[in-house]
C-alpha cells in the first residue's frame, strides 16, 4: 500500500498569506495525486486533480504542483473561507490511500 | 446534477453487521467506480472499496474480508456490508462516486455509532 504523508499537520495563518501544504508518497505514483479540501461537517470536496489540474468552480488561488513522490498544495492570498482540513489522495495503485489530513486555520 | 444520499440504521451493537445504501440520483449509476470511505471523528479518511456497474469490486485488505460491496442497477443503488463490528467502526460512512481519478461525487454522510 502506498502511504502520504503531509505536512503540516496543522497551520494557522492569517488572511491574504500564502499557505503550501505538502504531500509526500511512499513510492513514484507519477501525476495521480489528487487535492480535497473538507469543511467541518460536509463531504470532502476535489479542488485539484493529477498533481496540477485545475477544476471548474475552484478559485484560482488554488494550485498544486509535484511529481513522482512530492507533491504541493498552495493556496495564493488565503481567504477565511478556505479554512478547513486538506488531504491527498493517490489513484496510482489500489488500495487507494489518503494523507492524513493538514488543518488550516484562521 | 448527479446527487448521492447514504442511509443506514445510525446505531449498532458490537459483533452485528451493518448495512449501508447509496441512492443515486439525477443521473446514471453507470460511468463511476462507487464507492465507500469512512472517517472517525476527529481523523482521516479510509477507503473502504469498490464496485463497478458490472459487479466488479476491490476493497481494502485493512477491513480483512469484512467488507461486501453490492450493486442495484435497477434501484440506481448501491449497497455496504461490513461484519463483526467493533467500537473501531465507528465513523462517518461516506459514499462516493470515482471517475478519472479522484472522487468527484460525494454523499452527506451519515454517522454510524457502534454501541452496546
Amino acid at each position: 500500500e502506498i502511504v502520504l504523508t503531509q505536512s503540516p499537520d496543522f497551520q494557522s495563518v492569517t488572511p491574504k498569506e500564502k499557505v503550501t501544504i505538502t504531500c509526500r508518497a511512499s513510492q513514484s505514483i507519477g501525476s495521480s495525486l489528487h487535492w480535497y479540501q473538507q469543511k467541518p461537517d460536509q463531504p470532502p470536496k476535489v479542488i485539484i486533480k493529477y498533481a496540477s489540474q485545475s477544476i471548474s468552480g475552484v478559485p484560482s488561488r488554488f494550485s498544486g504542483s509535484g511529481s513522482g513522490t512530492d507533491f504541493t498544495l498552495t493556496i495564493n492570498s488565503l481567504e477565511a473561507e478556505d479554512a478547513a482540513a486538506y488531504y491527498c489522495h493517490q489513484s496510482s495503485s489500489l488500495p487507494w490511500t489518503f494523507g492524513q489530513g493538514t488543518k488550516v486555520e484562521i | 446534477q448527479v446527487q448521492l444520499q447514504e442511509s443506514g440504521p445510525g446505531l449498532v451493537k458490537p459483533s452485528e453487521t451493518l448495512s449501508l445504501t447509496c441512492t443515486v440520483s439525477g443521473g446514471s449509476i453507470s460511468t463511476y467506480y462507487w464507492t465507500w470511505i469512512r472517517q472517525a471523528a476527529g481523523k482521516g479518511l479510509e477507503w473502504i472499496g469498490h464496485i463497478y456497474t458490472s459487479g466488479s469490486t476491490f476493497y481494502n485488505p485493512s477491513l480483512k474480508s469484512r467488507a461486501t460491496l453490492s450493486i442495484d442497477t435497477s434501484k440506481n443503488q448501491f449497497s455496504l456490508k461490513l461484519t463483526s463490528l467493533t467500537a473501531a467502526d465507528t465513523a462517518v460512512y461516506f459514499c462516493a462516486g470515482f471517475f478519472l481519478g479522484s472522487f468527484d461525487l460525494w454523499g452527506p454522510g451519515t454517522l454510524l455509532t457502534v454501541s452496546s
